[in-house]
């Protein structure tokens, strides 16, 4: 059973439309990251949320960090065909070095 | 870009024979992880290492070991290697004495195939 579980799986839009993806979890974290793949490439952070209700913005990409901190989603506006790849949020429990990695939502912008 | 490097970047075994990958960083970050990346899980940790010498199991060790004898190196040994092995492994490393925000950094990682 995954700790983290990621939804959708796979979406598949054409460039200008909106999206959320959204990360979700019955446990609490003290932080959680968002990471971008592209394919043959590792991981890329993009952001780290740590205050619940916390909302941070990065350009077109939003990401919100539910006031229980269980939970996160990441709001992409008017998606372009460079935001295709695996996004992939992880979460921290307690003071842990140790990441907990959700399975991913393969993102596909059509042009 | 940190710099990370894995190699080989690509390998093909048959089940039985023993694997190393290495992991070589750049960066004296203390922190050093191996994952494991198969569809429908997403990263999930093999070991990890918090200094020279000092290496600790993560969530799917079993059939794995790792070294560190060198700040800049973490080797990932499969001692038999298994077809449920087959899978693209990243390493990553962290400054640590972050807490809760410390970032990991992850490198290209690395193809095994096992026949």
């Amino acid at each position: 059973t995954q700790l983290l579980e990621q939804s959708p799986q796979f979406l598949s839009i054409q460039e200008g439309e909106n999206l959320t993806v959204y990360c979700n979890s019955s446990s609490v974290f003290s932080s959680l990251q968002w990471y971008r793949q592209e394919p043959g490439e590792g991981p890329v952070l993009l952001v780290t949320v740590v205050t619940g209700g916390e909302v941070k913005k990065l350009k077109r990409l939003t990401f919100q960090f539910g006031d229980a901190r269980k939970d996160s989603s990441l709001h992409i506006t008017a998606a372009q065909t460079g935001d295709t790849g695996l996004y992939l949020c992880a979460g921290r429990r307690d003071s842990s070095y140790k990441l907990i990695f959700g399975s991913g939502t393969r993102l596909l912008v059509r042009p | 870009d940190a710099g990370i490097t894995q190699s080989p970047r690509h390998k093909v075994t048959e089940t039985g024979t023993p694997v190393t990958l290495r992991c070589h960083q750049t960066e004296n970050h203390r922190y050093m992880y191996w994952y494991r990346q198969d569809p429908g899980h997403g990263l999930r940790l093999i070991h990890y290492s918090y200094g020279v010498k000092d290496t600790d199991k993560g969530e799917v060790s079993d059939g794995y070991s790792v070294s560190r004898s060198k700040t800049e190196d973490f080797l990932l040994t499969l001692e038999s290697a298994t077809s449920s092995q087959t899978s693209v492994y990243f390493c990553a490393i962290s400054e640590g004495g972050l807490g809760t925000i410390d970032t990991q950094y992850f490198g290209p990682g690395t193809r095994l195939t096992v026949l």
